[in-house]
């Protein structure tokens, strides 16, 4: 079965960076990209970006270009999600969620809490 | 970035139905675009329930019943989610999404069963 298995929770202080991960299995991972979403505490969902598994091509969103980078390692089935100069309100639960048949968001990791705080 | 608006709650009764919308901004036409819905419950991540593009051209996520189904309202550029027959464990909040360029996601709809 598909599964998306993210790694643990993160707490960082402002202006430092986090690299979230999320290891893929049950499936071809350069089948299929892999979007991150995010979602502040009692907030709704908000599309961060993509990459391609099979090319590594990104598509970030444009409020976060240049402090985001998204990467993958086809060896570990594994994308990973690195955000920089981290400030309070970027403190949310991170999803990884694989881009499946007719660019539906088919599988979704558990998340990953990051708490921003000094 | 698009605003996809939905109305931040519902509520119904169990048996009945819900009727859920998601307005596109009137420069981005709803008969252009899928429209994906996303059910979500409180500490869980979101769950891909269906996308609708036309009644020819539709899909339904692995294992969602068929109570939950997708339309358009192309005279109020709205697209819509109805779920029949609500059951107490329909009670979440719900996400529709669009593809223009990137991905854009609805206010979300907190669905409430009386």
């Amino acid at each position: 079965q598909v599964q998306l298995v993210q790694s643990g929770a993160e707490v960082k202080k402002p202006g430092a960076s986090v690299k979230v991960s999320c290891k893929a299995s049950g499936y071809t991972f350069t089948s299929y990209g892999i979007s991150w979403v995010r979602q502040a505490p009692g907030q709704g969902l908000e599309w961060m970006g993509w990459i391609s598994a099979y090319n590594g091509n990104t598509n970030y969103a444009q409020k976060l270009q240049g402090r985001v980078t998204m990467t993958t390692d086809t060896s570990t089935s594994t994308a990973y999600m690195e955000l920089r100069s981290l400030r309070s309100d970027d403190t949310a639960v991170y999803y990884c969620a694989r881009k499946g048949e007719s660019s539906a968001y088919d599988y979704w990791g558990q998340g990953t809490l990051v708490t921003v705080s000094s | 970035q698009p605003v996809l608006t939905q109305p931040p709650s519902s509520s119904a009764s169990p048996g009945e139905s819900a009727r859920l919308t998601c307005t596109l901004p009137s420069d981005i036409n709803v008969g252009s675009y899928n429209i994906y819905w996303y059910q979500q419950k409180p500490g869980s991540p979101p769950r891909y329930l269906l996308y609708y593009y036309s009644d020819s051209d539709k899909g339904q996520g692995s294992g969602v019943p068929s109570r939950f189904s997708g339309s358009k309202d192309a005279s109020a550029n709205t697209g819509i989610l109805l779920i029949s027959g609500l059951q107490s464990e329909d009670e979440a909040d719900y996400y529709c999404m669009i593809w223009p360029s990137n991905a854009v996601f609805g206010t979300g709809t907190k669905v409430t069963v009386l």
